[in-house]
């Protein structure tokens, strides 16, 4: 069973640029959530995914936006990055079951100079 | 509002020595709670989780963690912690209607000493 992976796992961008990062499912899980989580901090909820419907969103501006395609798999994309957008972005998807238990991938490491 | 709050940030033990990491949340309904372990430069690995039933919950690797409704807690233990044990763990809540989302505590880094 192939467990939640993402692409890049690395990135480094300037500001104002845009970038898009990507994320596949655990096979059998349509429900994907991203999350950023910032040097030394929890991780902050972005917004979830069902159904290719974002189905939440937390505390991010619009050019925090994502997208998801018929397999489940995801996009989150940024633009007008700001240096604060430095961080780990976390992708994590559930069950059609359970969307509570959410198994997380490797993240991308973004660094906006 | 819900939140959760690890009380300590940083907890240093010694090897073969037992731990408990505290978490409380904060929640007006029932909530789903979990424990994450993060290695260096990882993602979240899930630990062990409290959705109903027994308030003892058993997860991977030896921990375990108690749910404590009246003081709103859910303290991860491990009897006995070894080196490898070393890394930053999470505590995190979840409620329904919430638009999916998990509220994750600023992390605790437990660091095991030979």
């Amino acid at each position: 069973e192939t467990g939640v992976t993402q692409s890049p796992t690395h990135l480094i961008k300037t500001r104002g640029q845009q970038v898009t990062l990507r994320c596949s499912s655990q096979s059998g899980h349509n429900t994907v959530s991203w999350y950023q989580q910032a040097l030394g901090q929890g991780p902050q909820f972005i917004f979830q995914y069902y159904r290719e419907e974002e189905n939440g969103r937390g505390n991010f501006p619009p050019r925090f936006s994502g997208l998801q395609f018929p397999n489940y798999s995801s996009e989150l994309n940024v633009n007008a990055l700001e240096l604060d957008d430095s961080a780990l972005y976390l992708c994590a998807s559930s069950e059609p079951t359970g969307t509570e238990t959410q198994y997380f991938g490797p993240g991308t490491r973004l660094l906006v100079l | 509002a819900q939140s959760v709050t690890q009380l300590d940030s940083q907890v240093p033990v010694f090897e073969e020595a037992p731990v408990e990491l505290r978490c409380n949340y904060s929640s007006s309904v029932s909530v789903y709670l979990f424990w994450y372990v993060q290695y260096p430069n990882q993602g979240l690995q899930l630990l062990l989780k409290y959705l109903s039933g027994s308030t003892l919950v058993k997860g991977i690797n030896g921990f375990e963690a108690e749910f404590n409704k009246s003081q709103t807690s859910f303290h991860l233990r491990k009897p006995s912690v070894h080196i490898s044990d070393t890394a930053e763990y999470f505590c995190a809540s979840y409620e329904n209607n919430q638009g999916g989302k998990l509220i994750f505590g600023q992390g605790t880094e437990l660091s095991v000493k030979p």
